[in-house]
């Protein structure tokens, strides 16, 4: 594998379900990211992690819990979405020392998250 | 406040066509770093481009041109003879601030469309 893989590609869920979404690495980074992507919005960060320390959270809502076991994998645990969670998850990872400025992002191909 | 915005929501343009899409972007730092990414529908964001602020010469990366003007806060992107494969969702983004972890500011997003 390279570059920045997810899974699944595609989710379907109910407001009581209980799923994650899983990022994997595979560059080297040390930096990772959480954005979501609706159909009339931009791009929105979610959560950063440097160096397996979260070190920005962005207002997101508790039913999102993210988890950076180690700097190749990150995870968004999902539990009583609502229906207008339903949008493009992207991961991204960038090299830092700290999450910085300077760094482009490399992203994976998201995961269409539909709740019904 | 920082901001990004792409007037253009979709431009459709028939190959071979040169296609100029627009970025304005709004910072009160005087570091700060402007992205465009180019999203195909496998759904992935692809890098294209960094600058930084203190770096205003132009960019030509085969049909690719981009054309930075500090002056203007403006950061626009040039296809030269456009083809179907550039078809997609372009992105600009910011990132500024010294301490930033990172965050990307999107802007909307412009579609393109190329027919053959």
């Amino acid at each position: 594998e390279t570059g920045v893989t997810q899974t699944p590609r595609h989710l379907v869920m109910g407001m009581t379900n209980k799923k994650s979404l899983k990022c994997e690495q595979h560059l080297g980074h040390n930096a990772m990211y959480w954005y979501k992507q609706s159909a009339k919005k931009p791009l929105e960060l979610m959560f950063v992690y440097s160096l397996e320390e979260r070190v920005e959270n962005n207002s997101v809502p508790s039913r999102f819990s993210p988890e950076c076991p180690n700097s190749s994998h990150l995870f968004l645990h999902l539990h009583t979405l609502q229906p207008e969670d339903s949008a493009l998850y992207l991961c991204a990872s960038s090299q830092a020392r700290l999450a910085s400025s300077y760094n482009e992002q490399f992203f994976g191909p998201g995961t269409r998250l539909t709740v019904l | 406040a920082q901001k990004v915005t792409q007037a253009q929501t979709e431009i459709s343009v028939v190959e071979k066509e040169d296609v100029t899409l627009d970025c304005v972007y709004e910072t009160r730092d005087t570091t700060y770093y402007l992205f465009w990414y180019k999203q195909p529908p496998s759904g992935e964001l692809v890098f294209l481009i960094r600058r930084n602020s203190f770096d205003e010469q132009n960019e030509i990366s085969g049909r690719y041109s981009w054309n930075f003007q500090k002056s203007t806060s403006s950061f626009n992107f040039t296809i030269t003879a456009s083809q179907v494969v550039d078809s997609a969702v372009y992105f600009c983004a910011l990132s500024a601030g010294s301490s930033n972890t990172g965050k990307l500011i999107f802007g909307q997003g412009t579609t393109l469309q190329v027919k053959p």
